[in-house]
């Protein structure tokens, strides 16, 4: 399977600020990268596809000016939450398609609490 | 209609019993199933894919898959307090190779 990192683990930001998590394949390069999110009690959410030299998709209801997705390599995808509020904390999870499957490999997370 | 209906649970077991979740999907020309493994706090884990109807077994672990009935589900024999978690059904949805989550259940295992 695919190994997946994320940085950061967790952070704590005021209302306002901008945050950038970093997803990073670390076996193998990836032209795909998908971002979730997960709020408490509930299941996964996907919220953009990441595509590597294009824009990313994203999915219904998810705002593209306030959720930015840059895949800048093909072992990296930034996903930026820009002006963040309250309710933009939850439980950020990047996954990466295994080599010539569908079965997707989760990073670690990264847990955003916005005061 | 839910794209992926899982019961929420949670579904206590006995330690060294059979733990057997479930799983409907709506789609029917979805083709690819997983099962993972959430601890709290955590990341999912991938436990099994099934691509074909039928079972497919590994280790303590048995995927099952009817496509007729849309339905797959995931035994555990000899459940170990470590499989306490949450299980969360995947299944591929035919466009852009997305894949859609249940709610997951939440599995309690008994010493």
């Amino acid at each position: 399977g695919a190994v997946v990192s994320q940085h950061p683990s967790w952070v704590i930001c005021k209302s306002g600020t901008s945050v950038k998590i970093e997803c990073r394949s670390l076996d193998f390069q990836a032209t795909t990268m998908f971002w979730y999110r997960q709020f408490p009690k509930q299941s996964l959410m996907l919220m953009a596809t990441s595509n590597e030299g294009s824009k990313a998709t994203y999915e219904q209801g998810v705002e593209k000016d306030k959720f930015l997705i840059n895949h800048a390599s093909l072992t990296l995808s930034t996903l930026t939450v820009t002006s963040a509020h309250p309710e933009d904390s939850s439980f950020y999870i990047c996954s990466v398609p295994g080599y010539n499957t569908d079965t997707q490999y989760f990073g670690p997370g990264t847990r955003l609490t916005v005061l | 209609q839910k794209e992926v209906e899982q019961n929420s649970g949670p579904l206590s077991v006995p330690e060294g019993a059979i733990a057997s979740l479930n799983c409907t999907y709506s789609d029917r020309v979805s083709q690819s199933f997983f099962w993972y493994r959430q601890y709290s706090g955590k990341s999912p884990e991938l436990i099994m894919s099934i691509y074909s109807n039928g079972d497919k077994e590994d280790g303590r672990f048995t995927a099952q898959l009817n496509k007729a009935s849309q339905y797959v589900s995931l035994l555990i024999r000899d459940s170990q307090p470590s499989d306490s978690a949450t299980y969360l059904c995947a299944v591929n949805i035919q466009y852009g190779n997305k894949l859609v989550f249940g709610a997951g259940t939440i599995l309690r295992v008994k010493s």
